[in-house]
C-alpha cells in the first residue's frame, strides 16, 4: 500500500472524546508529517517529526498532540480540545536528503474522522 | 508567517485544450516547488518540481515555471485528456533548512471534458 499505512480508513467520534489516529511506514524514512485536508483549503501541516523523540508545530497544532517513539511510527491524537475536527486526514513521509536533495513525501490513504 | 496562494480553485477546459495553474509564494527563501496531483479518493501523488536554480521545468505534457523575482510559479499541462481531471496542489519549502516542511496551496480542481 505505498509503504505507508494510516487506520483506521474511517472513523467516528463523539464530541469531547479524544482519538488516536495511526501512520506507519515501511520506507526508511526519517521524516513524518500529518496534514489535515479540507475542502477548499489544500493540505495544512499538523505536526511533523524529523526525527525519533522529536517533533514540531506545524500550523494548525491547536487541539492536536503526536509522538514518535520509533521511526517507523507517528500516531496522531485529535483531543476534545479541537474545534472543529471532522476532516480528512493524510500522513506523509519523506527521506530527508538535506540541502542536497529535494523533499519529496509519500501521502498515506488517509483517514477520515467524523465527530457526530 | 509562510503562505502559498494557488489560482484558479477551479478550472474546467475542454480535452486537447492546456491548462495553467498559478502559485505565489511568501517566503523568499523558498527554494524548492513541487506539485502533487490527487485523483478522486486516491491519496497525492508528486508529478513534478523545480529548484530555484531552474525557471523551467518539463515532462512529456507538463511543465512549471519559476518566477523568483515575483515569487510566482505555475503548472502547464498541454493537450489535457480526461485522466488529467484531478486537484492540484502546489507547495514551498525551503530545502536548507533543518525543517523540510512543505506549504501548500488550496489546491485547483481541474476538469476536463471529453
Amino acid at each position: 500500500d505505498g509503504g505507508i499505512t494510516q487506520s483506521p480508513k474511517y472513523l467516528f467520534r463523539k464530541e469531547g472524546q479524544n482519538v488516536t489516529l495511526s501512520c506507519e511506514q515501511n520506507l526508511n524514512h526519517d521524516a513524518m508529517y500529518w496534514y489535515r485536508q479540507d475542502p477548499g483549503q489544500g493540505l495544512r501541516l499538523i505536526y511533523y517529526s524529523q526525527i525519533v523523540n522529536d517533533f514540531q508545530k506545524g500550523d494548525i497544532a491547536e487541539g492536536y498532540s503526536v509522538s514518535r517513539e520509533k521511526k517507523e511510527s507517528f500516531p496522531l491524537t485529535v483531543t476534545s480540545a479541537q474545534k472543529n475536527p471532522t476532516a480528512f486526514y493524510l500522513c506523509a513521509s519523506s527521506k530527508w536528503l538535506g540541502s542536497s536533495g529535494a523533499n519529496v513525501l509519500t501521502f498515506g490513504a488517509g483517514s477520515r474522522l467524523t465527530v457526530l | 508567517g509562510e503562505n502559498v496562494e494557488q489560482h484558479p480553485s477551479t478550472l474546467s477546459v475542454q480535452e486537447g485544450d492546456s491548462a495553467v495553474i498559478k502559485c505565489t509564494y511568501s517566503d523568499s527563501a523558498s527554494n524548492y516547488f513541487p506539485w502533487y496531483k490527487q485523483e478522486l479518493g486516491k491519496r497525492p501523488q508528486l508529478i513534478i518540481d523545480i529548484r530555484s536554480n531552474v525557471g523551467e521545468k518539463k515532462d512529456q505534457r507538463i511543465a512549471v515555471t519559476l518566477n523568483k523575482t515575483a515569487k510566482h510559479f505555475s503548472l502547464h499541462i498541454t493537450e489535457t485528456q480526461p485522466e488529467d481531471s484531478a486537484v492540484y496542489f502546489c507547495a514551498a519549502s525551503r530545502v536548507s533548512s533543518n525543517t523540510g516542511k512543505l506549504i501548500f496551496g488550496q489546491g485547483t480542481t481541474l476538469q476536463v471534458k471529453p
